[in-house]
This record gives C-alpha cells, sequence and structure tokens, in this order.
C-alpha cells in the first residue's frame, strides 16, 4: 500500500542546535515528495520537495531535505534551529502524476530557547 | 488572487442538518483537492477533481459527503445529515497537473466545521 510515516510523534530541539524530523515512504516506483509545516489554526505551508534530481534539496526558513532512495527515507533537517520553527511538520508523497498526495501523521517540533 | 480561499472559516451546525463549503483555487491551478484534518492529525484525503473531473473518492468517504466542481474553477463540499463524528477541519488545496516541477499542492486555511 501506499503510504508515508513520520515515526516520531514529537522533536525537542534546543535552540541554535541542529534538527532532524524523520521520514519514510512505501517502496513503489519513483515517488515525489513534500514537507509541509502547520502552525495553530492555520493551513499548510508547503516547504520544499524532492522531484528528480539532486537528493538534498533545500527550502523555505533554511529547511533542506535529503532524499535517500535506499533507505526509502526523505528527512527534513536545518543547521540551527529558532524558536520560531516550532510547529507541527508533515511529511506527504505522491507516487505518480495521476495519484493523491498522501500525508503522513504529523510530527511537532519543540525548540526550546 | 493570492492563494485559495476557503469559506466559511467556521461553521457550527446541529447534528442532523446539512453544511456545505465553497473553494476557490488558484486561478490557474487544474487540480483541486478536499482533505479532512481532526486535531494533531494529518490530513486525510477525501477526494480530488482535475478541472471538473472528480477523479478519485476516498472509501472511507460515506455516502453522505459530495463534492462537485462544476465549471473547472470552484468546489463545494457538502455533508448531509451531520454527525458529530465529522466535527473536523476541511482543508482544501489546488496545484497544477503534476508531470512537471511545480507539482505541490497549495493549501486554503481550511474550514472548521463543529457539530453539535
Amino acid at each position: 500500500a501506499q503510504s508515508v510515516a513520520q515515526p516520531e510523534d514529537q522533536v525537542n530541539v534546543a535552540e541554535g542546535n541542529p534538527l532532524t524530523v524523520k521520514c519514510t515512504y512505501s517502496v513503489s516506483g519513483n515517488p515525489y515528495l513534500f514537507w509541509y509545516v502547520q502552525y495553530p489554526n492555520r493551513g499548510l505551508q508547503f516547504l520544499l520537495k524532492y522531484i528528480t534530481g539532486d537528493n538534498l534539496v533545500k527550502g523555505s526558513y533554511g529547511f533542506e531535505a535529503e532524499f535517500n532512495k535506499s533507505q526509502t527515507s526523505f528527512h527534513l533537517k536545518k543547521p540551527s534551529a529558532l524558536v520560531s520553527d516550532s510547529a507541527l511538520y508533515f511529511c506527504a508523497v505522491r507516487y505518480s502524476s495521476a495519484s493523491k498526495i498522501i500525508f503522513g501523521s504529523g510530527t511537532r517540533l519543540s525548540i526550546r530557547p | 488572487d493570492t492563494g485559495v480561499s476557503q469559506n466559511p472559516r467556521h461553521k457550527i451546525t446541529k447534528r442532523g442538518q446539512n453544511v456545505t463549503f465553497r473553494c476557490d483555487p488558484i486561478s490557474e491551478h487544474n487540480r483541486l483537492y478536499w482533505y479532512r484534518q481532526t486535531l494533531g492529525q494529518g490530513p486525510e484525503f477525501l477526494t480530488y477533481f482535475q478541472n471538473e473531473a472528480q477523479l478519485e473518492k476516498s472509501r472511507l468517504l460515506s455516502d453522505r459527503f459530495s463534492a462537485e466542481r462544476p465549471k473547472g474553477s470552484f468546489s463545494t463540499l457538502e455533508i448531509q445529515r451531520t454527525e458529530q463524528g465529522d466535527s473536523a477541519m476541511y482543508l482544501c488545496a489546488s496545484s497544477l497537473s503534476p508531470g512537471g516541477a511545480n507539482t505541490e499542492a497549495f493549501f486554503g486555511q481550511g474550514t472548521r466545521l463543529t457539530v453539535v
């Protein structure tokens, strides 16, 4: 079945430290992968995507993500966390040009000062 | 037109009533999606359109739910005979047709439904 998993419900990081939010996807063809962020009482905001090409993609607000085909992962990273990065993060996947976008269950990122 | 617009933002209704939500996508986007999100959970796919054609509807969606996109522009989502379990945030998103580089979906702020 086509799916995406976020194994951590919550990630806690001190401000200034690097952060990683994990995402894995089920194997099926060549996926399009996305990260979205959601602040309280707001819609989802697009952060970055992997379509093809370089495995390391850069996105908004200093975030980047690394596509790893052998591990079927697409982890979100940032070298130095800010308190304002605290939010809910969703990984998403589309498996073909005709298919819907499937979301993970989300990871709450908490950055302490 | 700077983004996806959803109306109303909030809706409180009594159990058993019908409700209808509207979504206006980004103007050049031909693909439109509906999702449902409960507190702290990921968006759950409901249905999506390519222009006016409804291409897929979630098997989890009961017959009380129906969506339309009659002219390939705005879309409506109707819930008939609402139940308390329908209380959630209903999200609409739009995108260009995938296949190119611009395949990401852009979301509206959602309609929060409360069934009392």
